[in-house]
């Protein structure tokens, strides 16, 4: 089955720096990448998706990047803010068979005033 | 939280006894999912739902059984709660095979 590796576990930059979550997949089927944010207490909340037919995905002050050659994903969070800090986890997927999605093991960021 | 509930939001129980935890949905949409997240694991498939009556396993299934008897319900079941079934539970819910999932606010269970 798949396999998703995330880091790092923990992530401090100051606040108006940029952040960097990377994560790799074993499983060359996968096609759908999604990120999700979660807060303390709360549900995964998605932030942003990407598909093996994109590259690059831009939202905001948050992009991600596909190499699917590499099998590796990345998160970049710009001009972080104090409310950007949470845990964040990427995850994989081949759509069709119910879209089972396989997660990273989280990444912690703390922006730091 | 995408039109989902979950209840109950915490539950304490002791090893041995069944345990049902359901999810809720307001958005009839034909995917629900079951996670459960550990320390060190991410979320952790456990079953999904295509559709009323149709589930089927994921990663960590053993243990656990689940029931839709309509599209808005997700019933997760733990037969005979055990130690190592501590956990948060999340639901999730998807309109497609292709499209995004939606958590929601998740469930608390201690098994002591």
């Amino acid at each position: 089955g798949e396999n998703v590796e995330q880091h790092p576990s923990t992530l401090s930059v100051q606040e108006g720096d940029s952040a960097v979550i990377k994560c790799t997949y074993s499983d060359s089927a996968s096609n759908y990448f999604p990120w999700y944010k979660q807060e303390l207490g709360k549900g995964p909340q998605l932030i942003i998706d990407i598909r093996s037919n994109v590259g690059e995905k831009k939202d905001q002050r948050i992009a991600v990047t596909l190499n699917k050659t590499a099998k590796h994903f990345s998160l970049h969070i710009t001009e972080t803010q104090p409310e950007d800090s949470a845990v964040y986890f990427c995850a994989a997927s081949t759509t069709g068979g119910g879209n089972k999605l396989t997660f990273g093991t989280g990444t912690q960021l703390k922006v730091e005033l | 939280d995408a039109g989902i509930t979950q209840s109950p939001r915490h539950k304490v129980t002791e090893t041995g006894t069944p345990v049902t935890l359901r999810c809720h949905q307001t958005e009839n949409h034909r995917y629900m999912y079951w996670y459960r997240q550990d320390p060190g694991h991410g979320l952790r498939l456990i079953h999904y739902s295509y559709g009323v009556k149709d589930t089927d396993k994921g990663e960590v299934s053993d243990g656990y059984s689940v029931s839709r008897s309509k599209t808005e319900d997700f019933l997760l079941t733990l037969e005979s709660a055990t130690s190592s079934q501590t956990s948060v539970y999340f639901c999730a819910i998807s309109s497609g095979a292709y499209n995004e999932q939606f958590f929601g606010p998740g469930t608390r269970l201690t098994v002591l």
